[in-house]
């Protein structure tokens, strides 16, 4: 059974604001969620964590709500760089267990 | 400013033929990570190094093996490569101070092609 759940892929245009959703019903109480970036040809990148109610960062916000079955990572004014595959993680372990990812194509 | 560096990017090899990859970092992190990620999947965990502790993932090939000599260096061996091993190899750290949500860090990969 995944862990999480995640759209397959999202297109945008630059300037717009990226919202990707990630279902995790089965989260534990230790559970935290994390998102990853990644670029073609290049490993993952650290985006955000988060336990319950929001997170902040000067790239990106993380909303949980109260139940924690879901997560939502908000993009803000996206830009063709933005273009990467972005992984949620529900983790209570230093080890990652990757899920499929969900593609974002920024477009002009 | 390279944290987590991997040698070579690129790596052909041939069919059987042993092959290491290499992986160092600057950061002083305890903990060490060996990833494979083919075309199109998620990274799927080999194994990694805690300190000196190795710890291998239930359902990793016996054809690949890791050596961790000492806190800054980190090798994968794989003995002999088939054609699906063909894939990018991640190597990442992480500081291992026993926080859970620890941060980890990834290198650029080796792109491994297999003849």
């Amino acid at each position: 059974l995944a862990k999480t759940t995640q759209p397959i892929s999202m297109d945008s245009y630059e300037g717009q604001e990226v919202n990707i959703t990630c279902s995790h019903n089965n989260i534990a109480t230790n559970d935290y969620i994390t998102w990853y970036q990644q670029f073609p040809s290049q490993g993952p990148r650290f985006i955000i964590q988060g336990y319950k109610t929001k997170v902040t960062n000067e790239v990106a916000s993380l909303f949980i709500p109260a139940d924690r079955k879901s997560s939502t990572l908000s993009l803000p004014r996206v830009s063709l760089s933005d273009t990467a595959v972005y992984y949620c993680l529900v983790e209570n372990d230093y080890k990652l267990s990757f899920g499929a990812g969900t593609t974002v194509t920024v477009r002009a | 400013d390279a944290m987590v560096i991997q040698n070579p990017r690129y790596q052909v090899t041939q069919f059987g033929k042993p092959v290491t990859l290499s992986c160092s970092q600057t950061l002083n992190h305890n903990v060490m990570y060996w990833y494979q990620q083919k075309s199109s999947q998620a990274p799927k965990l080999l194994f990694h190094y805690y300190d000196k502790d190795f710890n291998n993932e239930a359902d990793t090939p016996d054809n690949f093996q890791s050596r961790r000599p000492n806190t800054s260096f980190c090798f994968l061996d794989i003995r002999s490569p088939g054609l699906g091993d063909a894939a990018m190899y991640l190597c990442a750290t992480s500081f291992g101070g026993g926080e859970v949500e620890e941060t980890q860090y990834f290198g650029p990969g080796t792109r491994l092609l297999v003849l």
